[in-house]
């Protein structure tokens, strides 16, 4: 069964350091997301992107978060200066079509900020 | 404006008792509702979805919900708990956004604690 992947699982950085999480969503979708989940606290969306644009970005998507879909396959969140409350895990997310908004999960990659 | 309401954040039962997850929403639209389980340490699975056809939608696991749009309500249900349901347990509503596009929105999550 065909699944989202993301890498790295768990990385540690220091603070002001930039990052990049990594996602390969489901081949034949066309509709990609980054969404967060704060330890403890609601998934919150981040962005998605179509055609190779942002269709939306919410409040917290800021001038220190980037998505970019480099080669067609990968699908990628940089944040350019980490702070402690960027700690979070991050979910990448696919859909084939976005009339229905059901989302297929990557396992998350755990961002922690020190 | 989407949003949508878990009414209970933890929901403690027994093995072999019924199961009921509440969630409440509220849309602009004809809104497309889902029920997410998130097993520690893992990722966002889906667990069934309404989709603007039959208001009793059956699921994965044995789950399923029934959508009323007269009490804007999403509740999920499942007549026997398994330990296996111990998780954390998403409602999620999707609505089409300022921006065309159809962003699904969380709720807060309820932990679903099951006792043997």
């Amino acid at each position: 069964e065909p699944e989202v992947t993301q890498t790295p699982s768990h990385q540690v950085t220091q603070m002001g350091q930039e990052v990049i999480l990594r996602c390969v969503p489901i081949s034949n979708h066309l509709y990609f997301y980054w969404y967060r989940q704060i330890l403890g606290q609601k998934v919150e969306f981040l962005v998605s992107f179509y055609n190779n644009e942002i269709s939306e970005k919410s409040e917290i998507f800021d001038d220190q978060f980037s998505v970019e879909r480099p080669d067609g396959s990968n699908f990628t969140l940089k944040i350019r200066s980490t702070k402690l409350e960027d700690s979070a895990m991050y979910f990448c997310a696919s859909s084939r079509l976005v009339s229905t908004g059901e989302l297929f999960f990557g396992e998350g990659s755990r961002l922690t900020v020190l | 404006a989407q949003s949508v309401t878990q009414l209970d954040s933890h929901v403690s039962v027994s093995e072999g008792t019924p199961v009921l997850l509440r969630c409440n929403y509220s849309s602009s639209y004809s809104p497309s509702l889902f029920w997410y389980v998130q097993h520690p340490n893992k990722g966002l699975q889906l667990l069934l979805k309404y989709t603007s056809a039959a208001t009793l939608v059956k699921g994965i696991n044995g789950f399923e919900a029934e959508f009323k749009k007269s009490e804007t309500s999403f509740h999920l249900t499942k007549p026997s708990a398994h330990m296996s349901d111990a998780a954390e347990y998403f409602c999620v509503v999707s609505d089409r956004a300022s921006g065309g596009s159809y962003i699904p929105t969380f709720g807060r999550g309820t932990s679903l604690i099951v006792h043997p």
